[in-house]
């Protein structure tokens, strides 16, 4: 496809509670970011993929999260046993080249909405 | 850990007047990258620099990157409500796998 699309939407989960969330990234992209936005502003960064192989994971919590992306699957982000501190709107972006190139411009999905109670 | 922080934090301006936005780092970056992002919606790119001293040009916006490659800059000109919306830099280093995003300003800008 021509944008990136993030399912769902909008995801509740109780404490304790499996979350999974899903991206599939522009037709032809090779690299797949995940974030996550906090308090409106501040956007960490997780995990990114080249292709199907991991790239960069120093800043996945690694003990409840992990994610995946699998040749003609969208990519997914799985938190297992939410807590209360992962309410945040979780950003996928896809780019043709890897991060440092002149020509690298992320495009960013809708982002999916995990409210936590 | 490399951290991007931007400055103001929040701006509340008149439709009208200039404003500068400034992304500061100890690290350096071999790009940097502007986005605005609105609300409900995922960040877009407004721009790219690559070199040390570039400056690029968006219609009103000039976007500036330091010489030694640590530091970008973001001016409006003539600042419209549509302006409104946080502004986000990100910076890539060579050798690294991902994208270190500002601290984020938000403006608004009132008619």
């Amino acid at each position: 496809g021509e944008e990136v699309a993030q399912t769902p939407k909008h995801l509740v989960r109780g404490e304790g509670q499996k979350a999974k969330l899903y991206c599939a990234p522009i037709k032809g992209h090779s690299y797949v970011f995940w974030y996550q936005q906090v308090l409106k502003n501040e956007f960490k960064f997780l995990i990114s993929f080249q292709n199907e192989n991991v790239f960069d994971e120093t800043g996945m919590p690694k003990e409840r999260f992990s994610a995946k992306c699998l040749p003609n699957s969208p990519c997914s982000l799985e938190i297992q046993a939410t807590k209360l501190e992962d309410s945040a709107v979780y950003f996928c972006a896809s780019s043709q080249w890897g991060p440092g190139l002149a020509g690298s411009e992320q495009f960013f999905g809708p982002g999916t909405r995990l409210t936590v109670l | 850990t490399q951290l991007l922080e931007q400055s103001p934090q929040f701006l509340s301006i008149q439709e009208g007047e200039n404003l500068t936005v400034y992304c500061n780092s100890s690290s350096v970056f071999s790009s940097l990258q502007w986005y605005r992002q609105e609300p409900g919606e995922g960040p877009v790119l407004l721009v790219t620099v690559v070199t040390g001293g570039e400056v690029k040009k968006l219609k009103r916006l000039t976007f500036q990157f330091g010489d030694a490659r640590k530091d970008s800059s973001l001016h409006i000109t003539a600042a419209q409500p549509g302006d409104t919306g946080l502004y986000l830099c990100a910076g890539a280093t060579s050798g690294t796998y991902k994208y270190i995003f500002g601290t984020g300003t938000r403006l608004k800008v009132l008619a």
